[in-house]
């Protein structure tokens, strides 16, 4: 069974773009949830969605965004970067998360905010 | 709120010494709890997770029971590798609240 994919690994940005990161669960999961990994801050989470309906959002600001497709895979988007950005994005897949359920992570994508 | 708290790392032990690794949640009702490792540049592993009161988690020598009464769960590991050198992070996850809630990390480092 494959495990999650998150494309791309690394990205390089310059202050003010956007960014797209995307996550493939594993097959039969429906459960995505996004965490945003800082040597300050430690593991956040961001969101998480189940069968394209986002269930929990973290405190993060409105230029964090994301959406679930009806295949479960799942991008989030940053708008305006800003250095503070500069982190590791980690995906999570999972039958339901909160049900007693484990999340799978991907390998992360690391941006780097310049 | 729903919280995880980790002893401060790091811990820095010799091979075949005994581990433990501090964990306690605040949480109402009854979360499920997890330990997850972390290799340098890589995603996160779930090592092991118990889902009730009592129940014990293992994998790969590492153990963890879910105490309801001190509301921990503890990672020990009988003798440790310098493999096992890692970030292990405690986590929680309570019922309808669909997230995973963090722990800040240990770093555990093990010298041969």
């Amino acid at each position: 069974k494959a495990g999650v994919t998150q494309t791309p690994r690394y990205l390089i940005k310059t202050r003010g773009q956007q960014v797209t990161l995307s996550c493939s669960p594993i097959s039969g999961h429906r459960s995505v949830s996004w965490y945003q990994q800082t040597p300050g801050q430690g593991l956040q989470f961001l969101f998480e969605y189940f069968s394209e309906t986002q269930r929990n959002k973290g405190n993060f600001p409105g230029r964090f965004s994301g959406r679930q497709f009806s295949n479960s895979r799942s991008e989030m988007n940053v708008s305006t970067l800003e250095l503070g950005d500069s982190a590791l994005y980690l995906c999570a897949s999972s039958l339901e998360l909160g049900k007693g359920n484990e999340a799978f992570f991907g390998q992360g994508t690391r941006l780097t905010v310049v | 709120g729903n919280s995880v708290t980790q002893m401060e790392g790091p811990v820095t032990l010799s091979e075949e010494a005994f581990l433990t690794i501090n964990c306690t949640y605040t949480a109402t009702g009854y979360p499920s709890l997890f330990w997850y490792v972390q290799y340098p540049g890589e995603g996160l592993q779930l090592l092991l997770k118990a889902t009730k009161a009592d129940d014990k988690g293992s994998n790969k020598g590492f153990e963890a029971t879910y105490r309801k009464e001190t509301t921990s769960f503890h990672l020990e590991k009988g003798s440790v590798q310098v493999s096992d050198s890692a970030v292990y992070f405690c986590a929680l996850s309570a019922n309808s609240n669909y997230q995973l809630i963090w722990g800040a990390g240990t770093k555990l480092i093990i010298k041969p």
